[in-house]
């Protein structure tokens, strides 16, 4: 299993600012995943975050909205930009561990309005 | 993009009842796996099944998966207030990307 701390559980933010997210593991780990959960809705995958590359992201996510770091194999950070209030969401975080490396933990979320 | 979708969006029942939500999914998948979020928090993963079986149990729960409709459903038996959550399935289309898709969610109430 792994512990995920992630960081802030909620925050209220002005439109035009920008809000970075934090996600570190109890363990080392090869993959970290960065979703979003808009309001009422399911769980999109916004990108994978590499350890020692760029992040890979999905259709409809870009880099310059959403700047990933990953600095090493426990830690990440999600940074959402110039914010509108769209992107009023929860961000969670995930990682897979195990030899098959096939259930998933998620941190707690973080919950943002942006207002 | 969203694979799965599941039904009921919501339900709600009394507590000692079973409750049933279904999941379809449009893609191949390797595994697909339920998870349980409470309250807009993170997810708790509840059980997997993989392709290439048919039914799993755990506890409370039973799953099936029924790859040729490209479907699989979550029971929970003698249901508990507990339990009142949402409930997504995911699917796993890329053996070990662990890149997950998940569906719409059932929204389940407990009623005591």
């Amino acid at each position: 299993s792994a512990v995920i701390s992630q960081k802030p559980s909620r925050d209220i933010c002005q439109r035009g600012t920008s809000l970075t997210i934090q996600c570190q593991v109890d363990s080392q780990v090869t993959m970290m995943f960065w979703y979003r959960q808009q309001p009422g809705q399911s769980l999109t995958l916004i990108a994978t975050a590499n350890q020692g590359s760029e992040a890979t992201y999905e259709s409809g996510f870009v880099i310059d909205k959403f700047p990933i770091s990953r600095p090493n194999l426990t830690f990440s950070t999600l940074t959402v930009s110039n914010m509108s209030p769209e992107d009023s969401s929860i961000y969670l975080c995930s990682v897979g561990v195990g030899s098959g490396k096939t259930e998933a933990f998620f941190g707690q979320g973080t919950r943002l309005t942006v207002v | 993009s969203q694979q799965g979708e599941e039904d009921p969006q919501a339900l709600s029942i009394q507590e000692g009842e079973n409750a049933t939500m279904n999941c379809s999914y449009k893609t191949s998948i390797n595994n697909l796996q339920w998870y349980r979020q409470n309250s807009g928090r993170g997810l708790v993963h509840l059980i997997l099944i993989r392709s290439n079986e048919r039914e799993k149990h755990s506890g409370r729960l039973r799953v099936t998966l029924d790859t040729s409709k490209k479907s699989s459903s979550l029971l929970i038996t003698a249901s508990r207030a507990a339990d009142t959550a949402s409930y997504f399935c995911a699917t796993d289309p890329i053996q070990g990307a662990q890149k997950l898709v998940f569906g719409q969610g059932t929204r389940l109430t407990i009623n005591p």
